[in-house]
């Protein structure tokens, strides 16, 4: 089983700021990374799924890296906006065994216009 | 197109009552995910179908859960004897091919239960 932990917990920031979570996961064994965003009341949205060392993927403001040596990943939001409020999930797949991603805690973003 | 779609989106009951937790998948998605999600964790997997098959019921956290997919398309996830510690979001996933772990898999908005 692996164990995948995001920091930090929550985060509060202002319209405009620009900020970044982490996300980390043992190496061994990995296969892909995936980041969700979920807002309240609503299903979790894929944003990213990212499998090579190196890999760095953008969609709008949002953009990830992954280091896979290191078992992290970095999740970064430029200008954030009310509406970037929401939780953002990682979560790690194996290359072997079960094919369920193993989630994180979480990270809950709010953002004050 | 329709995304996955579960019902209820929100369930009370009474410690030792039965409930059933139905998912609607994407339709075609070979791949039908449940996972549970307690209050400030992340989602755990429950178990995992692919097409009428469960492959893996290795997360189902006792023999009071049971989950089918008899056409391969709907799902009920069913919770007998519901005791407090069941209380969660229970969310449903699908994904289009055979649930690598590169797929992106789809959400419902899960079904938040209480158990009182």
């Amino acid at each position: 089983i692996l164990n995948v932990e995001q920091s930090p917990q929550s985060l509060h920031v202002q319209e405009g700021d620009s900020t970044n979570f982490t996300c980390s996961f043992p190496s061994s064994n990995f296969y892909a990374l995936h980041w969700y965003r979920w807002e309240t009341a609503k299903s979790p949205e894929a944003l990213f799924v990212m499998t090579l060392n190196g890999d760095e993927k953008k969609k709008g403001r949002i953009s990830a890296t992954l280091n896979t040596k290191e078992g992290y990943s970095y999740l970064y939001i430029k200008g954030s906006q009310p509406e970037d409020s929401a939780t953002y999930l990682c979560a790690s797949g194996a290359e072997t065994g079960r094919r369920a991603l193993t989630f994180g805690s979480g990270t809950r973003l709010q953002v004050q216009p | 197109g329709a995304g996955v779609s579960q019902s209820p989106r929100y369930k009370v009951a009474k410690r030792g009552q039965d409930v059933a937790l139905r998912c609607d998948p994407i339709s075609g998605h070979v791949s039908l995910f449940w996972y549970q999600q307690a209050l400030g964790q992340g989602p755990e997997f429950l178990t995992y179908f692919q097409n009428e098959a469960q492959l893996d019921k290795s997360g189902l956290p006792s023999d009071r859960f049971f989950a089918e997919r008899p056409e391969g398309s709907v799902s009920t996830l069913k919770i007998q004897r519901t005791q407090q510690e069941d209380s969660a979001v229970y969310l449903c996933a699908s994904s289009l091919g055979t649930g690598l772990s590169t797929d992106t898999q789809y959400f419902g908005p899960g079904t938040r239960l209480t158990v009182l």
